[in-house]
């Protein structure tokens, strides 16, 4: 078990261009979630995935946000014309099936985080 | 809506002693969990302890342990025997158990620094 992995893990860009981060999760983690965490804060809940369907999405995710998880195993998060304001960790958790057997469904595993600054 | 409120931003402890972390949340649910996850700096966010809000027993995890006050909607982080390699940021979370994603909510977090 490799935990969760994301890429890159440091992204520096303009303001304006758009910018695109991977997540890995655990293999047979089904349940896929991306947080954002802003300096001196706890993480906030951004969307989740359910296999490949997105079953849910936070206010905080405005239309120059997007997320897919096309085959229900990575998950990529795009942002388009990024701000200045856009500047964050984003992290990505997993966490098993109901039905694993193993750890509880509620526990989420999670990644190192993709560190974006927007200049 | 959840909402959890860490009051501490900042602690600290020295080594081999005991501190305790508060946390106080909000939520009109009878259905959910409470977590500790640990953030040392610069490396992932681990969990630490969780606790099903059904279950009256506190949770223990070896040093780490809870006091989970139901009725006051508390939630604190006890550590024994702190050590060096305990230093990180805290936070605590909560998430609902039915209807969805299991989101985590998390509280703006407690800055924890053991000294030797």
């Amino acid at each position: 078990d490799t935990g969760v992995s994301q890429n890159p893990r440091h992204k520096i860009t303009k303001r304006g261009q758009n910018v695109t981060f991977r997540c890995d999760p655990i293999s047979e983690h089904n349940r896929l979630y991306w947080y954002r965490q802003t300096l001196g804060q706890g993480p906030e809940f951004l969307t989740y995935f359910q296999n490949e369907a997105q079953l849910e999405k936070s206010r905080l995710l405005s239309d120059r946000f997007s997320a897919e998880r096309p085959k229900g195993s990575f998950s990529t998060l795009e942002i388009q014309r990024t701000e200045q304001g856009d500047s964050a960790m984003y992290l990505c958790a997993s966490s098993p099936p109901e039905t694993s057997g193993g750890p509880s469904p509620d526990t989420q595993y999670f990644g190192p985080g993709t560190r974006l600054t927007v200049l | 809506a959840q909402t959890v409120t860490q009051s501490q931003p900042e602690m600290s402890v020295q080594e081999a002693e005991t501190v305790t972390l508060s946390c106080t949340y909000d939520t009109s649910e009878n259905n959910y969990y409470l977590f500790w996850y640990k953030q040392p700096p610069s490396r992932q966010m681990i969990l630490v302890i969780r606790q099903e809000a059904y279950k009256q027993q506190n949770a223990t995890e070896n040093r780490f342990s809870v006091n989970f006050q139901k009725a006051a909607k508390s939630f604190s982080l006890k550590i024994s025997d702190s050590q060096l390699g305990d230093t990180a940021m805290y936070f605590c979370a909560s998430a609902l158990t039915q209807g969805g994603s299991e989101k985590l909510v998390f509280g703006k977090g407690t800055k924890l620094t053991v000294n030797p």
